[in-house]
């Protein structure tokens, strides 16, 4: 069966700093991949999206950036986190069916 | 431009009681319906989904949804909500004009009373 992966599940980081975040999955190949941000008391935002290894779609303009080295494995990543980044980020991905899954998340707090 | 929109940002329950979340969406060509749901910190678990057929479509935990082309609307039944039933509830639409990526509402949350 397939699962996906996300790490880490909680992160705090100082304004300024770098951003790294990472999600796998496991048990399918050629998955489209997706990153969603989820602020609080709202909805989900599709941030990137991915077709295969080295092909990104931003949806949002905005100081993220998104990678695929290999087929199953997406990040999310930032030069310098602004407070306006905090937020849950989630991985999602999607095979042959219409329906994306989800990862646990990533609770993101920028001070 | 393909959007959801939920209209109720907060809904209380009885334990026993009947649920109904409204969803309506705006979407250019045949829509995917999906509502997932989500427990408190936690990733989003699929409900149920509709793309064709019959427009009644069943779910896991006892949900239901029906698709109202006419009314642009996919609402969500429960006939006896349990207590478990208490988390938030998104509704999101998509399909393959816009290589399946999909629009959230901003989601309803459904807090259970005993």
């Amino acid at each position: 069966s397939q699962t996906i992966h996300q790490w880490p599940a909680t992160l705090v980081q100082p304004v300024g700093s770098p951003l790294s975040l990472e999600c796998t999955v496991e048990g399918t190949s050629n998955p489209n991949l997706y990153w969603y941000r989820q602020a609080a008391g709202r909805g989900l935002q599709l941030l990137f999206y991915s077709v295969g290894i080295g092909q990104i779609s931003s949806e949002v303009p905005q100081n993220l950036s998104a990678s695929r080295p290999q087929d199953r494995q997406f990040i999310l990543s930032s030069k310098k986190l602004l407070l306006s980044d905090s937020g849950f980020y989630l991985c999602a991905w999607r095979g042959g069916s219409i329906e994306q899954f989800f990862g646990p998340g990533t609770r993101l707090t920028v001070l | 431009a393909q959007s959801v929109t939920q209209p109720d940002i907060h809904i209380t329950v009885s334990e026993g009681a009947s649920l109904e979340l409204r969803c309506n969406y705006s979407y250019g060509a045949t829509p995917y319906l999906f509502w997932y749901v989500q427990s408190p910190g936690q990733g989003l678990q699929l409900l149920l989904k509709y793309f064709s057929g019959d427009t009644l479509v069943q779910g896991i935990k006892g949900f239901e949804a029906e698709f109202k082309r006419s009314q642009s609307s996919f609402n969500l039944r429960k006939p006896s909500v349990h207590w478990s039933d208490a988390a938030e509830y998104f509704c999101a639409v998509g399909g393959p004009a816009n290589d399946y990526k999909l629009s959230f509402g901003a989601g309803t949350t459904v807090t259970v009373r005993a």
